[in-house]
């Protein structure tokens, strides 16, 4: 079954350095999604991102974050200055351009900011 | 706007016994409903949905009943085993938010002992 993969599983960086989070959506989807869930809370949604331009964002995605589809299969998260309460489980998901699509995850990458 | 509560964990079973994890929503329109699993180390996987009223869902033995008239999605299943230990979130996703945006609960923690 094709699957979201996502690189690396575990991000160390230091506050104030750029990271970005890398993800390759299943080959066939059309949209594409990050969330986020800081250690303990809630999944929180972050951007949704169609037709290579961001369709909805959340609060959360403030001017440090931004999302880019480089090529035809990777799907990326940049944080531009890194902030101690960036430290999360950063999520990709990806679906189908049908209504009601169900969201398929990959399995994060958990960025710890030092 | 959107939200989902679900009931606190962890909770702890005995292998066989019967599972309820309690979900509710609140939503503006008519939501499509959705459990989601993760186990250890991994990342969301689809467990099931409903899309509409009355709808169940039900994928592995576990179900769940789309009530309208109480705004809930209470997940269950009759006889759990240890392998069914993982977290379970609750979410809906609004037709009326672009690409499927899905709002999460806060996750269920379930431990299955033998």
């Amino acid at each position: 079954e094709p699957e979201v993969t996502q690189t690396p599983s575990h991000q160390v960086t230091q506050m104030g350095q750029e990271v970005i989070l890398r993800c390759v959506p299943i080959s066939n989807h059309l949209y594409f999604y990050w969330y986020r869930q800081i250690l303990g809370q809630k999944v929180e949604f972050l951007v949704s991102f169609y037709n290579n331009e961001i369709s909805e964002k959340s609060e959360i995605f403030d001017d440090q974050f931004s999302v880019e589809r480089p090529d035809g299969s990777n799907f990326t998260l940049k944080i531009r200055s890194t902030k101690l309460e960036d430290s999360a489980m950063y999520f990709c998901a990806s679906s189908g351009l049908q209504p009601k699509s169900p969201l398929h995850f990959g399995n994060g990458t958990r960025l710890t900011v030092t | 706007g959107n939200s989902v509560t679900q009931m606190e964990g962890p909770v702890t079973l005995s292998e066989e016994a019967f599972l309820t994890i309690n979900c509710t929503y609140t939503a503006t329109g008519y939501p499509s409903l959705f459990w989601y699993v993760q186990y250890p180390g991994e990342g969301l996987q689809l467990l099931l949905k409903a899309t509409k009223a009355d709808d169940k869902g039900s994928n592995k033995g576990f179900e769940a009943t789309y009530r309208k008239e109480t705004t809930s999605f209470h997940l269950e299943k009759g006889s759990v085993q240890v392998s069914d230990s993982a977290v379970y979130f609750c979410a809906l996703s609004d037709l009326e938010n672009a690409g499927n945006m899905l709002t999460f609960g806060g996750g269920t923690r379930l431990m299955v002992k033998p």
